[in-house]
């Protein structure tokens, strides 16, 4: 099994749709938690953390499930200018690095 | 601030060939990293440092080498180029300390073809 799973989509929803994606790990003793951002060509941008009581960024919230060891990435209102890869990011208990998915594609069509 | 820069952006290497990948952090950043991004496979960590003078291996680090003379740089060497190491090559840079612990910053990515 691999350490950080994603679907990988595409996820193909309508302008002004809300729309929600998981990540799974595989390490119980994973304690930081990440979602980036990628566009087509460009490199990763963070777009937010994910703390354990769950937190909200404008359009976006993120959620952390540790019974069930997943995390998820929700996006309202979506726009057009959402349309990218969405990675998760986990990093173990121990050590300085961090497992990234594969990313999840979105397209937001008109 | 720059942020993280990578040098070169594009190459074609022959195999055999070998190179050296530039990263630059203007952030003071402790930690830095190397990963490939293929498609399918996500990111993988090549070799990252936690500091001046450190260099540890990742998941993927055969056939590179790196190193960290200076806090601001981490080189990524391609000692022999193969086939397999076409790729993109993203640097990335994090804080040691801190609020924004882990979160790291990458550069815009080198896409190196070897033929």
């Amino acid at each position: 099994r691999k350490e950080v799973e994603q679907d990988p989509g595409p996820f193909n929803v309508p302008e002004g749709a809300t729309v929600a994606f998981n990540c799974t790990y595989s390490n119980s003793a994973s304690q930081s938690f990440f979602w980036y951002r990628q566009d087509c060509r460009k490199e990763p941008k963070l777009l937010m953390s994910v703390y354990s009581s769950g937190n909200e960024d404008g359009r976006f919230t993120a959620q952390l499930n540790r019974a069930s060891q997943y995390i998820s990435l929700l996006i309202r209102d979506s726009k057009l200018s959402d349309s990218a890869t969405y990675l998760c990011a986990v990093k173990k208990s121990s050590g300085d690095k961090l497992t990234f998915g594969t990313g999840t594609r979105l397209a937001v069509r008109p | 601030n720059a942020g993280v820069t990578q040098t070169p952006k594009f190459r074609v290497l022959k195999t055999g060939q070998s190179m050296t990948l530039l990263c630059a952090q203007d952030m003071n950043h402790e930690y830095m990293y190397w990963y490939r991004q293929d498609p399918g496979m996500g990111l993988r960590l090549i070799h990252y440092s936690v500091g001046e003078g450190t260099t540890a291996k990742g998941e993927v680090p055969d056939g590179y080498n790196v190193s960290r003379l200076k806090k601001q740089n981490f080189l990524l060497g391609l000692e022999s180029a193969a086939p397999s190491q076409t790729s993109v090559y993203f640097c990335a840079s994090s804080y040691k300390t801190g609020v924004n612990l882990y979160e790291q910053y990458f550069g815009p990515g080198t896409r190196l073809t070897v033929t």
